[in-house]
């Protein structure tokens, strides 16, 4: 099955620098390769996503690049604000007939300090 | 439109008492899945469904644990008897279609075994 790593597990920047969450999958059949945040106590809630024919998306501070060759996605805040302090997780999605699903990285915690 | 609704949000009970979650999915959803947290394990998808059918329930942990989908818009999770390492929280996602679609989480249940 799909397998995928993320890094780091913790991750602690200055308000107003960038920050950069990477994850690694191992099966080069995945397409779909979503983010979510998710704040303490609260549910994953989606940031930006991602499919295999694409190379980069952006959506105001953020933003997520995508290596099909080296099999690796990233994760870039920039500008970043104490309101971004939370887990954030990386999945990837293996299509397949009949199946669906994401497997999800183990997190990283960003602290933005003020 | 309603996001995905579970309850009860908290739940505490006693060793060996029979525990049932419920889930609500975004209406018109065909997919529903399962997943818990903890600190340990980080997100494991548990069971999911299409069109009320269960597509996948190798992440079910053992016996004790069971899922039905009785119709589009219910779920529920049982766990009989339940153990102290079941403690988690237990979240309830829905997607619109299989492939690369983003999934939809629920607020979850924190669930503790005494």
């Amino acid at each position: 099955g799909e397998n995928v790593e993320q890094h780091p597990s913790t991750l602690s920047v200055q308000e107003g620098d960038s920050a950069v969450i990477k994850c690694t999958y191992s099966d080069s059949a995945s397409n779909y390769f979503p983010w979510y945040k998710q704040e303490l106590g609260k549910r994953p809630q989606l940031i930006i996503d991602i499919r295999s024919n694409v190379g980069e998306k952006k959506d105001q501070r953020i933003a997520v690049t995508l290596n099909k060759t080296a099999k690796h996605f990233s994760l870039h805040i920039t500008e970043t604000q104490p309101e971004d302090s939370a887990v954030y997780f990386c999945a990837a999605s293996i299509p397949g007939a009949g199946s669906y699903q994401l497997t999800f990285g183990k997190g990283t915690k960003l602290s933005v300090i003020p | 439109d309603a996001g995905v609704i579970q309850s009860p949000r908290h739940e505490v009970t006693e060793m060996g008492q029979e525990v049932t979650l419920r889930c609500k999915p975004i209406s018109g959803h065909d997919y529903l899945f399962w997943y818990r947290q903890t600190m340990m394990r980080g997100l494991e998808l548990l069971i999911y469904f299409n069109n009320n059918v269960p597509i996948d329930d190798s992440g079910m942990p053992e016996d004790r644990f069971s899922a039905k989908m009785p119709n589009a818009s219910f779920s529920t999770l049982k766990i009989q008897p339940s153990e102290p390492r079941d403690s988690a929280v237990y979240f309830c996602a829905s997607s619109l279609k299989t492939g690369a679609w983003p999934q939809h989480f629920g607020d979850g249940t924190r669930l503790s075994i005494l």
